[in-house]
């Protein structure tokens, strides 16, 4: 299957400090991306709908202004999490959308695990 | 969004199929059915997928009956390996494919 790259594979940082996320299909275009947010023993929420070229759609009481996303080319998304607080540290998880093969279109990245401290 | 339903957690040992039945009355005519693998802390891996009948793959066979208001994943001769959490999914594949994750089944599969 096509595969998704994410970039830290974790994060410390301060209070107060931002953190760039990356997320990248490293053998096809995706032009729709997602990320999604899990916290311990939880399942997954999504957060946003990254499209290339446009803005990115976000969930129900997703801040957009804390959780920047950017897509700039059909490989590549960012989530850029703002002025970073403890009640931000989760595990983050982006996917990106296939439209190469019949089955599996939906593939994930391996995650993100940011600290704020 | 199909809402899904699946049992919170299953045990099971070394060499049984395990399988985990999801529920999704609320289908729609063009969802598809999917089911993801997921490790503590690692983004969740693709099983197996399909609309009816019956899917087989390496790893996994899916089983939906002819009205899809439910599905069933089943997994040959599990191993230690095998522990993690299921994600049954369903959603639309011809359009944005924005998918919706449900609490999940943690399989564990002991010695």
């Amino acid at each position: 299957g096509a595969v998704v790259s994410q970039h830290p594979s974790w994060v410390i940082c301060k209070s107060g400090t931002s953190v760039k996320i990356e997320c990248r299909s490293l053998d096809f275009q995706a032009t729709t991306m997602f990320w999604y947010r899990q916290f311990p023993k939880q399942s997954l929420m999504l957060m946003a709908t990254s499209n290339e070229g446009s803005k990115a759609t976000y969930e129900q009481g997703v801040e957009k202004d804390k959780f920047l996303i950017n897509h700039a080319s059909l490989t590549l998304s960012t989530l850029t999490v703002t002025s970073a607080h403890p009640e931000d540290s989760s595990f983050y998880i982006c996917s990106a959308r296939a439209e190469l093969q019949v089955n599996e279109k939906l593939f994930f990245g391996s995650g993100t695990q940011l600290s704020v401290l | 969004l199909a809402k899904t339903t699946q049992p919170i957690s299953m045990d099971s040992y070394e060499g049984q199929e395990v399988n985990i039945t999801c529920s999704h009355n609320n289908i729609a005519t063009n969802d598809y059915i999917t089911w993801y693998q997921q490790f503590p802390s690692q983004g969740p891996r693709f099983i197996i997928q399909g609309y009816k009948t019956k899917v087989t793959n390496e790893v996994a066979s899916l089983f939906i009956p002819a009205d899809r208001k439910s599905s069933t994943l089943s997994l040959p001769r599990v191993s230690l390996s095998d522990t993690a959490v299921y994600y049954c999914l369903v959603g639309d594949l011809t359009n944005d494919y924005k998918l919706s994750f449900g609490a999940g089944t943690t399989v564990t599969v002991r010695a």
